[in-house]
């Protein structure tokens, strides 16, 4: 049951963007996306409820493609503090939170 | 913010020991609490739901009465890891839902190494 991301890692400079996607084999009530730094619990970044949803704060946003059962996390101007483990989190039914394979995001000076 | 504690942070262990963890909701009444295990640059993978007032919910392959999961109060739930052996080392993580549209919080995790 567990989705997958692309890319696995991705290096980036600062300013620059990149997009993760996360796909699921099953049809998706929700989709969730984390961060994760090393050795901390993942902080909760946003949710997507419908199918079409878009939704961003600051320079992150994230979109939800209920038909394709996939969801992208778009990162604008990347920050040093972006740099950590990207996770999708898929419920496809009630309640139970599957994460995704990751995505290990490194931003340089 | 929402807060769960998680306790301890970090455990070492001899094999064949149990160890428990803890995870208290201080500021929101949790009917369930997610439990997760995390190895070393791999995902986290979902354990157990664990609900107050009743049985564990486990996912396939995980065993039962090697991890023994307790929700007696609304606001604890403790992962016991019985019988601990060397591959059970890893990182536990709880984690709870905060309502429709709000995601879930963690704990801040408990590493276990078991010698």
């Amino acid at each position: 049951q567990q989705p997958v991301q692309s890319p696995q890692a991705v290096i980036l400079r600062e300013g620059e963007d990149a997009v993760i996607n996360c796909s699921s084999s099953k049809a998706l009530y929700s989709v969730h996306w984390y961060r994760q730094k090393h050795g901390e619990a993942p902080v909760f970044l946003m949710i997507l409820l419908k199918g079409g949803e878009q939704k961003g704060h600051e320079k992150i946003s994230a979109s939800f493609n209920e038909k394709k059962q996939q969801s992208s996390l778009y990162l604008t101007a990347s920050q040093l503090s972006y740099s950590g483990t990207y996770f999708c989190g898929t419920e496809a039914g009630a309640n139970n939170l599957f994460f995704g394979t990751g995505t290990r995001l490194t931003v340089i000076p | 913010g929402a807060v769960v504690s998680q306790h301890p942070s970090w455990v070492i262990c001899k094999s064949g020991t149990s160890v428990k963890i803890e995870c208290r909701s201080l500021d929101f009444q949790a009917t369930t609490m997610f439990w997760y295990r995390q190895f070393p640059k791999q995902s986290l993978m979902l354990m157990a739901t664990s609900n107050e007032g009743s049985k564990a919910t486990y996912e396939q392959g995980v065993e039962k009465d090697k991890f023994l999961i307790n929700h007696a109060s609304l606001t604890l739930s403790t992962l016991t890891v019985t019988s601990a052996h060397p591959e059970d080392s890893s990182f536990y993580i709880c984690s709870e839902p905060r309502g429709v549209g709000y995601g879930y919080t963690f704990g801040s995790g408990t590493r276990l190494t078991v010698v």
